[in-house]
């Protein structure tokens, strides 16, 4: 069974057009995530939400936005697209309250800007 | 900031070698410490945590153990196989919060040839 799943895997397409990623997670958590991964392999912080609410935007464009259904999913909006968005996205969750709590991640989307 | 240093790649080394990967870590207050590995074309996967100084987190045959006097948490394996190729992340989230995202080192590829 799949913890966190992403779709798509892979996502090509113009600059200029509005995508959507989507995650579901089938563990139970109450927080899910964002990271941009970038051609470095540099991952980094896009949002953090905790059962459907945003609890962190890190001065990421407003071009993304993320929606939270409901606590299982996580899907992200990107409008506008940009060269620089090329990248690989993760979704993870956790589970809150506890110290050092483990993220799962899902196997990330792959967005090719052309 | 918190922020985590780990040591540039690629490390390339033949199967049944010592490997170490050095981690350091700046944060305020008592975080915990991660590392995930990221196979070829898949997401992150936690091989192994601590939560306080002197732990040791250990799996598949590698550990690391948190060095609160050095802020460090270097991970080691002492033969390494050529499924172990992969890149390698140092992570840490602070203790007092459980749905903190993930600060994550820069990485560290790892090469193991038979």
């Amino acid at each position: 069974d799949t913890a966190v799943s992403q779709t798509p895997k892979y996502l090509v397409t113009q600059m200029g057009n509005d995508k959507s990623i989507k995650c579901e997670q089938n563990l139970g958590h109450d927080t899910m995530y964002w990271y941009k991964q970038d051609s470095k392999k540099f991952l980094k912080i896009m949002f953090s939400y905790n059962n459907k609410e945003l609890i962190i935007n890190e001065t990421v464009p407003n071009r993304f936005s993320p929606k939270s259904p409901d606590k299982a999913h996580l899907n992200l909006h990107i409008n506008s697209l940009e060269l620089g968005d090329s990248a690989v996205y993760f979704c993870a969750s956790s589970q809150t309250p506890g110290v050092g709590q483990p993220q799962h991640f899902g196997d990330g989307t792959r967005l090719s800007i052309l | 900031g918190d922020s985590v240093t780990q040591m540039e790649g690629p490390v390339t080394l033949s199967e049944e070698a010592f490997l170490t990967i050095n981690c350091t870590y700046t944060a305020t207050g008592y975080p915990s410490l991660f590392w995930y590995v990221q196979y070829p074309g898949e997401g992150l996967q936690l091989l192994l945590k601590a939560t306080k100084a002197d732990d040791k987190g250990s799996n598949k045959g590698f550990e690391a153990t948190y060095r609160k006097e050095t802020t460090s948490f270097h991970l080691e394996k002492g033969s390494v196989q050529v499924s172990d190729s992969a890149v390698y992340f140092c992570a840490l989230t602070p203790r007092n919060s459980g749905n903190t995202p993930l600060v994550f080192g820069k990485g560290t590829r790892l090469s193991v040839i038979a």
